[in-house]
């Protein structure tokens, strides 16, 4: 089946550890983005990728880190230097690079750091 | 002011009601609005786009008003199943990035 693909659902990590947020999807996608959800609050880009070996800051960007180097996979990487790194992180794929329209979103990944 | 605005709710309505959600936006060039529903705990789905002419998906139907930049979704009908968060999502200038707003809860009851 096609889909996105988030790994793993729940995450829990002490603080001033980096940790590795697993995206991975077949849908033949061009883009792929990361967005942090926290409660009673809309959905806020972090980073986002048009294309392989590209990517953009979005919003949010500090304390966290991507990578793009197949057009399959998009881990995030929270590093120690988020000041509040607990929350839900979500990625989401489009098929068109120049044009968000419909985005297809992973499971999530809940991460509490404490 | 915020980029989407959104009434947080939760809108608490017995089943077989109709509600409705507003949606307020600041940014005058968006290009293209959505509605996008979240269960409890699970990604964002698309629910459906909004035209300038109005649309409706069975019991759906969302209209835009470009005029005072603010959308809006109507549920005919409401069914338990209808519970969840539903976010106003729009396009920035270029088209190409998605805005959300927080969320309206809806809850329906028996």
């Amino acid at each position: 089946d096609g889909g996105i693909t988030q790994s793993p659902k729940y995450l829990f990590r002490k603080e001033g550890q980096n940790v590795t947020l697993s995206c991975e999807q077949n849908l033949n996608h061009d883009a792929m983005y990361w967005y942090r959800q926290d409660p009673g609050q809309g959905l806020r880009l972090i980073y986002y990728s048009q294309i392989v070996n590209d990517f953009q800051k979005g919003d949010i960007a500090e304390g966290y880190s991507v990578s793009r180097e197949k057009k399959e996979s998009f881990p995030l990487t929270v590093t120690s230097a988020q000041k509040n790194p607990t929350a839900f992180y979500l990625c989401a794929s489009s098929p068109q690079g120049a044009g968000a329209y419909e985005q297809y979103f992973g499971p999530g990944t809940r991460l509490t750091v404490t | 002011r915020k980029e989407v605005e959104q009434d947080p709710g939760p809108f608490n309505v017995p089943e077989g009601a109709t509600v409705a959600f507003n949606c307020t936006y600041s940014n005058s060039a968006s290009q293209s609005f959505f509605w996008y529903r979240q269960d409890c705990r699970k990604e964002p789905k698309l629910l459906m786009s909004v035209y300038s002419s109005g649309n409706e998906d069975g019991r759906f139907t969302a209209q835009l008003n470009r005029a005072s930049q603010y959308i809006s979704l109507l549920i005919r009908d409401s069914k338990l199943s209808d519970s969840a968060t539903y976010l106003c999502v729009l396009t920035n200038n270029a088209g190409n990035m998605l805005t959300f707003g927080g969320g309206t809860r809806l809850m329906v009851k028996p």
